[in-house]
């Protein structure tokens, strides 16, 4: 069965600090795509990555990067040097090659950033 | 830049009531979600749209139905709107190709009292 689990439900930290988002996936298949939203106080959910099941290496953009490991099926993301403007909640999703009509999201972290 | 558009915001209705909430996308996407977020479920789907005319039931169809008439028009429908339907609820349009993500227009928050 296809699930998505975010165990953190919500987190908070000083502005500055790094924090990791947790993403741990269940998939049958053997291609996939793993993605991470965030949705903002506004509402729009808003696409920040996305990763396939061939690819594991790391990547990083500006103050975000994001581990994906096959052998422990998790897709973690962390934030460098937090900011303010990070709080938002966070969502991890699952799309499956044979089901692409099912995206599967976590329940999604609630991220606070204190100043 | 691509663009999904919610007509409303904020909607509060009546128990009873049939309401329409309406999404349109400007790119031309073959597939078109509805999903509802409630606090500690995250986002369900509750239809999706393969293409003009096509429809599928997602998780939690029960008491919505779709329409899509229109390639860049998709709307929901509760035909007899009840308190346990209110939420925010998400419209999100994607290209017919399962690695691309989906956009996310903002939200359409219903309130039936």
């Amino acid at each position: 069965a296809q699930k998505v689990t975010q165990a953190q439900t919500e987190i908070s930290v000083v502005e500055k600090e790094d924090v990791t988002l947790d993403c741990v996936y269940e998939t049958r298949d053997t291609t996939y795509y793993l993605f991470w939203y965030k949705q903002p106080p506004s509402g729009e959910l808003v696409f920040l990555i996305r990763r396939n099941s061939f690819d594991e290496q790391n990547e990083i953009s500006g103050r975000y990067s994001w581990n994906f490991q096959k052998s422990t099926s998790s897709f973690n993301f962390t934030i460098t040097a937090s900011q303010v403007v990070d709080s938002a909640v966070y969502f991890c999703a699952l799309s499956e090659a044979r089901r692409d009509d099912k995206i599967i999201f976590g329940k999604g972290t609630r991220l606070h950033i204190l100043p | 830049d691509v663009k999904v558009t919610q007509s409303s915001r904020y909607l509060v209705k009546r128990t009873g009531e049939k309401v329409f909430l309406e999404c349109v996308q400007d790119m031309d996407h073959e597939n078109m979600f509805w999903y509802r977020q409630d606090p500690g479920l995250g986002l369900r789907l509750i239809y999706f749209s393969y293409d003009v005319k096509m429809k599928e039931k997602g998780d939690i169809p029960e008491g919505y139905s779709v329409s899509r008439e229109k390639k860049e028009r998709f709307s929901l429908i509760l035909e007899s709107a009840s308190t346990n339907q209110t939420s925010m609820y998400l419209c999100a349009s994607r290209p017919q190709v399962f690695d691309s993500p989906l956009h996310f227009g903002n939200g359409t928050r219903l309130t039936v009292t």
